[in-house]
């Protein structure tokens, strides 16, 4: 089965610096790429996704990048602010249709 | 629109005593997932569903059995429970066909002691 690393689990950064999340997967036939964010007491949400026909994608203050050749995809988040330190997920889904996730990365934003 | 709402949010359950989750949705979604999470373990799949009547096993089945009569539930039931199960547990759903975003509900802490 799918299997996805991600890297690190523990992200410290100033407000206004930013923030590098990084995973890897393991199924060539894996399609869709989405990131989730769970804050303090809830489920995840989907912040952003990409798919395998794209090599990345923006939103705000937010991107992703998928290099399906290495088989990785990474979260960048830009002008890093408090409300953005949260739990932060990878998950990869293929022909399976089942996600398989990541095991988390903790993003601290010191004011 | 609720979206994906578990139910109960806490329980404190002992050891051996048997409980049921419950999770709905409103959406109309075809797959539902169980999960657990538990620390610098991320979201591991207990079992999920393609549709209604279905079910399959996922990473970590073992001392949880799941139901999917309607369409728009679908129960985590714990037998005999452990203290290894003590975890939060997440369910979520999305629509057919793969490459969708999944929905999560709020969480249900549960403790076996």
């Amino acid at each position: 089965g799918e299997n996805v690393e991600q890297h690190p689990s523990t992200l410290s950064v100033q407000e206004g610096d930013s923030a590098v999340i990084k995973c890897t997967y393991s199924d060539s036939a894996s399609n869709y790429f989405p990131w989730y964010k769970q804050e303090l007491g809830k489920g995840p949400q989907l912040i952003i996704d990409i798919r395998s026909n794209v090599g990345e994608k923006k939103d705000q203050r937010i991107a992703v990048t998928l290099n399906k050749t290495a088989k990785h995809f990474s979260l960048h988040i830009t002008e890093t602010q408090p409300e953005d330190s949260a739990v932060y997920f990878c998950a990869s889904r293929g022909g399976s249709y089942i996600p398989t996730f990541g095991r988390g990365t903790s993003l601290i934003v010191h004011p | 629109n609720a979206g994906v709402t578990q139910t109960p949010k806490f329980r404190v359950l002992k050891t051996g005593q048997s409980m049921t989750l419950l999770c709905a949705q409103d959406m109309n979604h075809e797959y539902m997932y169980w999960y657990r999470q538990d620390p610098g373990m991320g979201l591991r799949l207990i079992h999920y569903s393609v549709g209604e009547g279905t079910t399959a096993k996922g990473e970590v089945p073992d001392g949880y059995n799941v139901s999917r009569l309607k369409k728009q539930n679908f129960l985590l039931g714990l037998e005999s429970a452990a203290p290894s199960q003590t975890s939060v547990y997440f369910c979520a759903s999305s629509r057919s066909p793969a490459n969708t975003e999944a929905f999560f509900g709020q969480g249900t802490r549960l403790t076996v002691v």
